[in-house]
């Protein structure tokens, strides 16, 4: 079965200033990556995806994205945050032939200071 | 195009009453999916339906929940003698046919259940 694990439930950040979230998997056989985003009182939108392509995935509003095998991880950054940043994003793991099911970490929360 | 759209988007109900919560999803999405969000945690699978094919029940939590499928159209998720712990938000996906490849996973904005 495959996990994912978000390191840190709250961020804060100054505008302006690099962001990264954390997010390591577990799985069994080769994963597929995926990084929401969850503005207050809206659903969950992509951010970007690893499906075995680039292990560097651009994705929109400035994210990207690393895939790193050796280190399981797939963190997030942004180089300048900015207010409109702040919002909950959630990493997320499928597999092929898992039916394509999303398996979701917990979450961080970013906050984006003045 | 319209989106997922969910109804209703908020649902107060009585414990031991039952629930139901609808889904439609992006038209011409063969794959539709169920996921539950508690206070505090990530986002729960419950339910995946693909095409014609039987539904991935993996997910759900007991024999209360249920979900049925018309077609390639609406689902309509139903949860009897509701419990406290079933409050949480539930987002309904959409995709496009997911044979051999992943596809994105378009949300819906919820449903928030809570269960008094």
């Amino acid at each position: 079965a495959q996990s994912v694990t978000q390191l840190g439930s709250h961020v804060s950040v100054s505008e302006g200033a690099l962001v990264l979230l954390r997010c390591n998997y577990s799985s069994s056989v080769p994963p597929y990556l995926f990084w929401y985003v969850q503005y207050p009182n809206q659903g969950l939108q992509l951010l970007l995806k690893y499906t075995s392509a680039a292990t560097l995935v651009k994705g929109i509003n400035g994210f990207e994205a690393e895939f790193k095998k050796s280190e399981t991880s797939f963190h997030l950054t942004k180089p300048s945050a900015h207010m409109s940043d702040a919002a909950e994003y959630f990493c997320a793991v499928s597999i092929t032939g898992g039916g394509n099911k999303l398996t979701f970490g917990t979450g961080t929360q970013l906050k984006v200071e003045l | 195009g319209a989106g997922v759209s969910q109804s209703p988007s908020n649902k107060v109900t009585e414990k031991g009453k039952d629930v139901e919560l609808r889904c439609d999803p992006i038209s011409g999405h063969t794959a539709l999916y169920w996921y539950r969000q508690r206070l505090g945690q990530g986002l729960e699978f419950l339910i995946y339906f693909q095409g014609n094919s039987a539904p991935d029940k993996s997910g759900l939590p007991s024999d209360r929940f249920s979900a049925e499928r018309t077609g390639e159209s609406v689902s309509t998720l139903t949860i009897q003698r509701t419990q406290q712990e079933d409050s949480a938000v539930y987002l309904c996906a959409s995709s496009v046919e997911t044979s051999g490849a992943i596809h994105e996973q378009f949300f819906g904005p919820g449903t928030r259940l809570t269960v008094l």
